[in-house]
């Protein structure tokens, strides 16, 4: 079936600088590509998705591009913010049916000002 | 706004106890799922629904069961919670037709 494996953390930036995270993803035919944040406290909430090749998702700083030559959907941002510190998990649907969501371990980003 | 919400946000339990975790969305959302969080592992689907009455086993379903007798409310039920059950877990929904989902702020469980 489908799976997904991202950096593991924690990511420790200090604010304003570049923000890479990985995410590696295994599926059988074109799944749709999800990063979720959850910042403390609070459940998870959709940050930006791609749904076919060489699309870019964006919000709130944030992009991340479907390369399906290279299976990755790497998140990244400019110039990260103290507010942005949280938990990002890459995610893409399941291929078993039902609307199922796989998700990746989840990587923590600490932002210092 | 789609609004997830969850009974409680902290439980403390004792070993043996049945346990009761209530979800409830407010936007007619058919699909609704039970996760839970563990440090290193992510999100693990437990149950899931497409609609009232309807459930499927996730990945993780052993000792654990679920309830969906309105659209709007789905409850993860403990028979008898035990120690390594002590987790987050978390309740989310989507439309019939959609992987995206919304996320309740979840329930942070602890089985003494």
């Amino acid at each position: 079936g489908n799976s997904v494996t991202q950096m593991e953390g924690p990511v420790t930036l200090s604010e304003e600088a570049f923000l890479t995270i990985n995410c590696t993803y295994t599926a059988t035919g074109y799944p749709s590509l999800f990063w979720y944040v959850q910042y403390p406290g609070e459940g998870l909430q959709l940050l930006l998705k791609a749904t076919k090749a060489d699309d870019k998702g964006s919000n709130k700083g944030f992009e991340a591009t479907y390369r399906k030559e290279t299976t990755s959907f790497h998140l990244e941002k400019g110039s990260v913010q103290v507010s942005d510190s949280a938990v990002y998990f890459c995610a893409l649907d399941s291929n078993t049916g039902g609307f199922k969501t796989i998700f990746g371990a989840g990587t923590r980003l600490f932002v210092k000002a | 706004d789609v609004k997830v919400t969850q009974s409680s946000r902290y439980l403390v339990k004792r070993t043996g106890e049945k346990v009761f975790l209530e979800c409830v969305q407010d936007m007619d959302h058919e699909n609704m799922f039970w996760y839970r969080q563990d440090p290193g592992l992510g999100l693990r689907l437990i149950y899931f629904s497409y609609d009232v009455k309807m459930k499927e086993k996730g990945d993780i379903p052993e000792g654990y069961s679920v309830s969906r007798e309105k659209k709007e409310r789905f409850s993860l039920i403990l028979e008898s919670a035990s120690t390594n059950q002590t987790s987050m877990y978390l309740c989310a929904s989507s439309l019939p037709d959609s992987y995206e989902q919304y996320f309740g702020p979840g329930t942070r469980l602890t089985v003494t």
